[in-house]
């Protein structure tokens, strides 16, 4: 199994740029993550899944959307990027939305944003 | 409302030496709490956890934390640091609905030779 996989590894945006962070998990967890980590910062969560069709926002939600149209995607879209969303951004899932599950993580996104 | 309280955003141990990672929590529920574990440009990884029953908790790599209520602390701690410890950790809570996990900001290991 791959786990969670993440696409890019690393992207460069200019101000006022779009793009979409992918997502893909082969373990059919129905909840997924989108969080992002500001160094000093801890992960911050910005939107979160609980299965196909459903998404709700976390703490830091302004200036994404997502979609989850399948079990095993749940992509991330920056509209208008700002140099604000400079970060890394990490895609996680669990098995039950349930405290005590667990979330895999994926290795991560480094974006910059110019 | 919770939240996570990592004391120490940097912590340096010699070989051999024991290391202690301090994590106090805040919570209206009773928590689940988690250690996660992040290597350079990886993943964040977990090391163990604590949902309910036994207090303290044995988790991968020789770790162990140990849930004390009364002092709202899941410290980790491991006996003998080892040079492949070094790494950021992150303390983690989530309440029984567990749609959302809160992280302390993280304490960097470094272990001296």
């Amino acid at each position: 199994n791959a786990g969670v996989t993440q696409t890019p590894k690393f992207r460069i945006l200019k101000i006022g740029q779009s793009m979409t962070l992918q997502c893909t998990q082969d373990m059919n967890h129905n909840y997924m993550y989108w969080y992002r980590q500001d160094p000093g910062m801890g992960l911050k969560l910005i939107y979160y899944s609980v299965g196909a069709g459903i998404t709700d926002k976390g703490e830091v939600p302004n200036g994404y959307n997502v979609s989850r149209s399948t079990t095993e995607d749940f992509p991330l879209r920056l509209e208008l990027a700002a140099p604000s969303q400079t970060s890394v951004y990490f895609c996680a899932s669990s098995s039950l939305g349930q405290g005590a599950n667990e979330q895999f993580f994926g290795p991560g996104t480094r974006l910059t944003v110019l | 409302a919770q939240s996570v309280t990592q004391l120490g955003s940097h912590v340096s141990v010699s070989e051999g030496a024991l290391v202690l990672l301090r994590c106090n929590y805040s919570s209206s529920v009773p928590p689940y709490l988690f250690w996660y574990v992040q290597y350079p440009n990886q993943g964040l990884q977990l090391l163990l956890k604590y949902t309910t029953g036994a207090t303290l908790v044995k988790g991968i790599n020789g770790f162990e934390a140990e849930f004390k209520k009364s002092e709202t602390s899941f410290h980790l701690t491991k006996p003998s640091a080892h040079m492949s410890d070094a790494a950021e950790y992150f303390c983690a809570v989530s309440g029984p609905t567990g749609n959302q996990f809160y992280f302390g900001t993280g304490t960097s290991l470094t272990v001296i030779p």
